[in-house]
């Protein structure tokens, strides 16, 4: 069993750029969370998606978005990117309704210049 | 606003000795409270948890102690150990999955 995996490892982009981040979620892992982890921060949550709908979300604007498809992988879409948007970005799933079994992926930093 | 405070950045401890990790909230809706341990390059990895109706849970040499009076949660470590070294999150939740973390705390083992 891979475990979580989350592509690609590092991203570069540009101010006002586009970017998508990809999840795979574990084996059998029916729901995903994204965080996003700033520099000497804790990860803060973002949106989770269950049966490819979005079901809880964080304090974060429009620009982030996302999607699960029907294999449960997941992408987390960011518009009109900023410096602030520099981070580490985790994917998490899980399966079942107690959150100790949520399991993180490496996670992908993405750098805004 | 940071609901859940870790203000120790870092701890050095001995080997064999107790390590503990502090964590405060002040949202008295959370009702759930976890901690992970990440190393580098890795996602943090789930260690302990602890329901806001116990006081105490213990997992080998893992106890998660919670009191609800003063909001303040511990971890404690014992006997510590060289592969323990790693930063440690707290977090919190408050009947939902959107966990609330801590800024985290870099515990150094040393023999």
């Amino acid at each position: 069993d891979a475990g979580v995996t989350q592509s690609p490892t590092h991203l570069i982009k540009t101010r006002g750029q586009q970017v998508t981040l990809r999840c795979s979620p574990k084996s059998g892992h029916d729901t995903v969370s994204w965080y996003q982890q700033a520099l000497g921060q804790g990860p803060q949550f973002i949106f989770q998606y269950y049966e490819e709908e979005e079901r809880q979300r964080g304090n974060f604007p429009d620009r982030f978005s996302g999607h699960q498809f029907p294999n449960y992988s997941s992408e987390l879409n960011v518009n009109a990117l900023l410096l602030g948007d520099s981070a580490l970005y985790l994917c998490a799933s899980r399966l079942g309704p107690t959150i100790d079994t949520q399991y993180f992926g490496p996670g992908t930093r993405l750098t805004v210049l | 606003d940071q609901q859940v405070k870790q203000n120790s950045p870092s701890l050095s401890v001995q080997e064999g000795r107790i390590s503990i990790l502090n964590c405060d909230y002040t949202n008295s809706m959370f009702d759930y409270f976890l901690w992970y341990k990440k190393y580098p390059a890795e996602g943090p990895t789930f260690l302990i948890s602890i329901s806001s109706i116990k006081d105490k849970n213990e997992d080998g040499r893992f106890t998660v102690f919670l009191n609800k009076s003063a909001k303040h949660l511990s971890l404690h470590i014992v006997p510590s150990q060289p592969g323990d070294s790693a930063v440690y999150f707290c977090a919190a939740s408050a009947r939902t999955d959107k966990l609330i973390f801590g800024t985290g705390t870099r515990l150094q083992v040393f023999p």
